[in-house]
């Protein structure tokens, strides 16, 4: 039990489709983060918020949308997806200090298929 | 541009020891991890270095060579469970993580 979870696990998708990945986390941390992980790649990191306020877009497609209502909660709305967005998508949080950020605690991923 | 080095894969014995190394070239740093993976699940934090030197926590021992932009893990007394992905990562000066691509551990009995 990590603390941080992800819905759905799994999904496919064609490309013409909608859909939404939820993460939630329940440390009392004030900064979320979307990461892509592609095999035997380096994390990407996607999104960042902190307090509530996106920090960070890494120049990520917008067929990628971020929600964050609050500070345990986020959101990745995905739209018009291509194949190669097919990946393990993870959630991850941290407690942001004025010196910088602890380690990040990641929720288990949703596994991305777009056909 | 900002770069984090370690092999893609190694493999050990059951009850040996193994070091994975780590090398980096960051804008910067303010801290190195080791994350643990396991096929199919989240990372999970194993260690966090800044200064030079070794830190130790049960069987993983994690070391820091600031000056030569070099780390390694160390883990003593193999399991099976430590069969994983381990990830190193560097928090440069911006405070930013830039992340290895992972070493896959394969222990073998």
């Amino acid at each position: 039990e990590t603390g941080v979870t992800q819905t759905p696990r799994h999904l496919v998708m064609g490309m013409t489709n909608k859909k939404s990945l939820k993460c939630e986390q329940h440390l009392g941390h004030n900064a979320m983060y979307w990461y892509k992980q592609s095999a035997k790649k380096p994390l990407e990191l996607m999104f960042v918020y902190s307090l509530e306020e996106r920090v960070e877009n890494n120049s990520v497609p917008s067929r990628f949308s971020p929600e964050c209502p609050n500070s345990s909660h986020l959101f990745l709305h995905l739209h018009t997806l291509q194949p190669e967005d097919s990946a393990l998508y993870l959630c991850a949080s941290s407690q942001e200090t004025g010196t910088g950020s602890y380690e990040q605690y990641f929720g288990p991923g949703t596994r991305l298929t777009v056909t | 541009g900002q770069n984090i080095d370690q092999p893609t894969e190694m493999t050990a014995t059951e009850g040996a020891i193994v070091q994975i190394n780590c090398t980096y070239q960051t804008s910067g740093f303010n801290g190195l991890f080791w994350y643990q993976q396991h096929a199919g699940e989240a990372p999970t934090f194993l260690s966090y270095n800044v200064l030079d030197g070794l830190e130790e926590k049960g069987r993983f021992s994690s070391f820091l060579s600031r000056s030569k932009g070099y780390s390694y893990l160390l883990l003593k007394e193999l399991q099976m469970k430590d069969s994983a992905s381990y990830l190193c990562a560097v928090r440069d000066r911006d405070y930013q993580l830039i992340w290895g691509a992972g070493t896959k551990l394969i222990i073998k009995p």
